[in-house]
Formats: structure tokens, sequence, C-alpha cells
């Protein structure tokens, strides 16, 4: 089984920071990635697939990057509304793996 | 309005069966692959199952292997999870996902609790 390693477990950070987390797949996934924000009692939404695509709707700020079995999700300039905890998901192999996310707190 | 809304859920003793519903509407359901997704309370997102738009390919969660049984029916634009020999670690709010290319839609989810 693949599994995915997601760093850091939690941030805190100002609005207007750059902020970047990682997951790191155990063996190479290709770009079968995707990142996920969920907000405290919502359900998930999908930002990113194909580790790069915007998800329609998605504001620009948001960017994701990587290839193989190193993926990155950006935050350019962090929001108020930002405030949630992120999951990537590769969906390469069976099973499919999240990792354990990342819980984004503003200071 | 693109909607899946989930059912089925509750409190059921361990060893029980439970069927989780999803039905969709204001999309091609028939065209879309589906997941089924869990979370435990306080804990992070674990995928569970999943069924291909026609249903020739079935995928499960080591987890839950041999216990669940995911299907599907086009023609009532319906997703289905079977749930038997439920444990104490089935207890989750379980979501329905469906996923075409690039539309990517949830349901609310539906609480099962396991526990005598």
């Amino acid at each position: 089984d693949i599994q995915m390693t997601q760093s850091p477990s939690s941030l805190s950070a100002y609005v207007g920071d750059r902020v970047t987390i990682t997951c790191r797949a155990s063996q190479g996934i290709s770009t079968h990635l995707a990142w996920f924000q969920q907000k405290p009692g919502k359900v998930p939404k999908r930002l990113i697939y194909g580790a790069s695509i915007l998800q329609s709707g998605v504001p620009s700020r948001f960017s994701g990057s990587g290839s193989g079995t190193d993926f990155t999700l950006t935050i350019s300039s962090l929001q108020p509304e930002d405030f949630a905890t992120y999951y990537c998901l590769q969906h390469s192999n069976f099973p499919w793996k999240f990792g354990q996310g990342t819980k984004v707190e503003i200071k | 309005e693109v909607q899946l809304v989930e059912s089925g859920g509750g409190l059921m003793q361990p060893g029980g069966s439970l069927r989780l519903s999803c039905a969709a509407s204001g999309f091609t359901f028939s065209t879309y692959t589906m997941n089924w997704v869990r979370q435990a309370p306080g804990k992070g997102l674990e995928w569970v199952s999943y069924i291909s738009s026609d249903s020739s390919g079935i995928q499960y969660a080591d987890s839950v292997k041999g216990r669940f049984t995911i299907f599907r029916d086009n023609a009532k634009n319906a997703l289905y999870l079977q749930m038997n020999s439920l444990r104490a670690e089935d207890t989750a709010v379980y979501y329905c996902e469906g996923d075409s290319g690039g539309y990517d839609y949830w349901g609310q989810g539906t609480l099962v609790t396991v526990s005598s």
C-alpha cells in the first residue's frame, strides 16, 4: 500500500503570509494527487486535482505542484477564511489514502 | 442544483448491519465514479470504497474489506453501502462523493454510531 506523509500537522500564520503544506508518497504516484479543504463542521471541498489543476471556483491564491512522490499545496496570501484543515489524497493505486491533515490557524 | 443526500445512518450494536444510501440529483450520475469516505469523530478523512460508473470496478479499504459492500443503481441515481459485522471503530460520519474529471461533489454525510 502507498502511504502518505503530510506535514506539518498544524501551523499558525498571519493573514497575508505564504503557507506551504507538503505531502510525500511512499512510492511514485505520478500526478494522481488531490488537495481538499475542510472547515470545522463542514463537508470537504476539493481545491486541486491532478496535483496542480485548480478546481473551478477556487481562489487563485491556492496552487499545487509536484509529481512522483513529493507534492506541495501553497496558499500565496493567507486569508481569514482559509482557517481549515487541509488533506492530500493519493488516488493512483488502491487503497487510496488521505494524508493525516494539516490544521491551519490564523495568528 | 447538484445534490448528494445520504441516509441510513444511526446507532447500531457491534456485529449489526446497516445500509447507507446516497441519492444523487442535478448531474449525470451514471457517468461519475463514486466513493464512500468516512471521518471518525475528531479524526481525519478515510477513504472507504470506490465504484466505477458502470460498476465494473469496485475497491475497498483494508479496514472494511469482507464486511462492507458498495453498489449502485444508475437507473435510480443511487449509491449504497451495505455494512455488516459493524465494529466500534466504524463509528464515523460517512460521506458519498462523486467524481468526473473536473467535477467533484460531496454529500452532507450521515452519522453511523456503533456502540453497545
